[in-house]
């Protein structure tokens, strides 16, 4: 299985950061990587595919980069609704894995 | 909009067979882009993908727990179901039945349903 491993697990910041969170795969993966958000007792919602194309509807200051083994998501200025954990996902290889989860709390 | 509804006991006991059914609507199980899967997420953990049925009736599970799940559709219905065998106190979690969409770049789990938490207590 293909791992997946996030940095860091909890981060805290305030509204209007800048934040980045990392993604790594076990193995190369191309620029099949997703990103979702989870809030408390929701499900996971899709905020970029493909590495970095923005899901329909998504904030743009939500932006994902990265290819290979190594990802970034970055919010460009932190708003109140985006505290949430994160996860990153690859549909590159079955079974398909996701990252522990990165919780993003407010400083 | 294309919604989610997973459904199924709350409660199973050690060793029995867990059995839940998502149900489609505003859309068709039957689209030829789409695969409708299940994930789950023990309490305070994270997501483990489960597996996947396309409409055709093609499933594909996660090795991991491939000796005791069934993933099947029902295109009449609108539905897929899940049937998870031999439940321990590790199979406790939220179980999503969520679209996975391929097509062209995405390949991404695109819509979820709200979740249902099974406790497998006796």
């Amino acid at each position: 299985d293909i791992q997946m491993t996030q940095s860091p697990s909890s981060l805290s910041a305030s509204v209007g950061d800048r934040v980045t969170i990392t993604c790594r795969a076990s193995q190369g993966i191309s620029n099949w990587l997703a990103w979702y958000q989870q809030k408390p007792g929701r499900a996971p919602k899709l905020l970029i595919y493909a590495a970095s194309s923005l899901q329909s509807g998504v904030p743009s200051r939500f932006s994902g980069s990265g290819s290979g083994t190594d990802f970034t998501l970055t919010i460009s200025s932190l708003q109140p609704e985006d505290f949430a954990t994160y996860y990153c996902q690859q549909p590159n290889s079955f079974p398909y894995t996701f990252g522990q989860g990165t919780k993003l709390e407010i400083k | 909009q294309v919604q989610l509804q997973e459904s199924g006991p709350g409660l199973v006991k050690p060793s029995e067979t867990l059995s839940l059914t998502c149900t489609v609507s505003g859309g068709s199980v039957s689209s030829g882009s789409h695969y409708w899967s299940w994930i789950r997420q023990p309490p305070g953990k994270g997501l483990e993908f489960i597996g996947h049925i396309y409409y055709s009736g093609s499933s594909k599970y996660n090795p991991a727990l491939k000796s005791r799940v069934t993933i099947s559709v029902d295109t009449s219905k609108n539905q897929l179901s899940l049937k998870l065998t031999a439940v321990t106190a590790a199979d406790t979690a939220v179980y999503y039945c969520a679209r996975r969409t391929v097509a062209g770049i995405i390949d991404a789990f695109d819509i979820w349903g709200q979740g249902t938490m099974v406790t497998v207590s006796s």
